[in-house]
């Protein structure tokens, strides 16, 4: 079955370090990868998204992330973390459906980033 | 109003209450999702409507029901719900490419409705 996997529950970097979030999937081809953040109290808002091409991808805000397919990972990294970064971060995989249906996504459980001052 | 909107923002209601949840997409896409975020629980889709029709139904309790008019707005109506029902509800839309290729549309969420049941 497919599956997103984020180890990390809880992230704490202090501003101005480097910041990676990892994102494992299960799945038999290549899906579509999403990072999403979400501040508290709001919606999820897209940070970047992989559907095929370069393998490292630009996004907003500074983020970027690099898909590997040897290791069926997609982790999202920032070389300089901000204190507005501190958020909870999905990861999401998309599973298209051949024919012509809309492809669903599935969401990791997420990871909470905290900034230290 | 841009992108996606979803009224109301927080909802307190009885079990044996019967509310509406509002979601207004102002992106032109053809396809819409509910979905229900829990505490320490991943996401989870609720139902999809694809062109006004409803594609997915994730096993959702009768005591939700969708509701698509049109391909801008979709309603989440609420009857007889539990305290376990308290969660964020988020709306999302995407241009679902149809047949003719192999993408799926990138979906763009509301700021969802924080619902609590007592």
């Amino acid at each position: 079955a497919q599956s997103v996997t984020q180890p990390d529950i809880h992230i704490t970097v202090s501003e101005g370090a480097s910041l990676e979030l990892r994102c494992n999937y299960s799945y038999g081809a290549t899906p579509y990868l999403f990072w999403y953040v979400q501040s508290p109290g709001q919606g999820l808002q897209l940070l970047l998204k992989y559907f095929s091409g370069d393998t490292l991808v630009q996004g907003i805000k500074g983020f970027e992330a690099e898909f590997k397919r040897s290791q069926s990972s997609f982790n999202l990294r920032k070389p300089s973390v901000h204190w507005s970064d501190a958020a909870e971060y999905f990861c999401a995989v998309g599973f298209p459906n051949y024919g012509g249906s809309q492809g669903n996504l599935i969401f990791g459980k997420g990871t909470k980033l905290s900034v230290k001052p | 109003e841009t992108g996606v909107t979803q009224t109301p923002r927080h909802l307190v209601m009885g079990m044996t209450n019967k509310k509406s949840l509002k979601c207004e997409q102002h992106l032109g896409h053809n396809a819409m999702y509910w979905y229900k975020q829990s505490a320490k629980k991943p996401l989870e889709l609720m139902f999809v409507y694809n062109f006004k029709e409803q594609t997915e139904n994730n096993s959702v309790p009768s005591r939700f029901s969708p509701e698509c008019p049109n391909s801008s707005h979709l309603f989440l109506h609420l009857h007889t719900l539990q305290p376990e029902d308290s969660a964020l509800y988020l709306c999302a839309s995407s241009q679902d490419p149809g047949t003719s290729g192999t993408r799926i549309g990138t979906q763009y969420f509301g700021p969802g409705t924080r619902l609590l049941v007592l």
